[in-house]
């Protein structure tokens, strides 16, 4: 099982800031099948990122995702107000598929 | 747009089995080309991904819950079900239906159902 780890585990950060997320894996992530999930309290998690660097539907520019093999980065350019959740790393190209603990961005 | 709902008990005694069911609108399960997928979460904890199915029944299981899952569909209905033997207050989450295509990650999700397993 793939196991990945976030960092840091809380950013506290004020609007307009860049945010700089880690996901780290336990062993390479195939053909980089990673993608980071936005969560907000009492909802569902929401796609952003996939193949590590691919944008979903409909998500803003300021989120961009990079990396390959273990190392990937989740950054948001400027955060705004909404951008302000818990943000999720997931490998989808090993059984079993795996989250990450998560990264809390809190305002500062 | 693709909506999916999930339904179901919200209380399951320990030792029972937990059953739901995703109805899924604006999209075909029997189209192809997606998994259809159930996740949980543990109340103020990560997510954990429980299995999916395609449309023509296979499925793939977490080998951590394996023993006690099936997932099936019914293509006739647009849904696919949930269900999960021999509870205990450990399977208590939020669980949530969502569709992934092969490459594109969990694009479409549904609202979630909380789930109690208490006698």
């Amino acid at each position: 099982e793939i196991v990945l780890t976030q960092s840091p585990g809380t950013l506290s950060l004020s609007p307009g800031e860049r945010a700089t997320l880690s996901c780290r894996a336990s062993q390479s992530v195939s053909s980089s099948y990673l993608a980071w999930y936005q969560q907000k309290p009492g909802q569902a998690p929401r796609l952003l990122i996939y193949g590590a660097s691919s944008r979903a539907t409909g998500i803003p520019d300021r989120f961009s995702g990079s990396g390959s093999g273990t190392d990937f980065t989740l950054t948001i350019s400027r955060l705004e107000p909404e951008d302000f959740a818990v943000y999720y790393c997931q490998q989808y190209g090993s059984s079993p598929e795996t989250f990450g603990p998560g990264t809390k961005v809190d305002i500062k | 747009q693709v909506q999916l709902q999930e339904s179901g008990p919200g209380l399951v005694k320990p030792s029972q089995t937990l059953s739901l069911t995703c109805t899924v609108s604006g999209g075909s399960i029997s189209s192809g080309g997606y998994y259809w997928s159930w996740i949980r979460q543990h109340p103020g904890k990560g997510l954990e991904w429980i299995g999916y199915i395609y449309y023509s029944g296979s499925t793939y299981y977490n080998p951590s819950l394996k023993s006690r899952v099936t997932i099936s569909v019914d293509t006739s209905k647009n849904q696919f079900s949930l269900k999960l033997s021999s509870v205990t207050a450990a399977d208590t989450a939020v669980y949530y239906c969502a569709r992934v295509g092969p490459y594109s990650g969990y694009d479409y999700w549904g609202q979630g159902t909380l789930v109690t397993v208490s006698s």
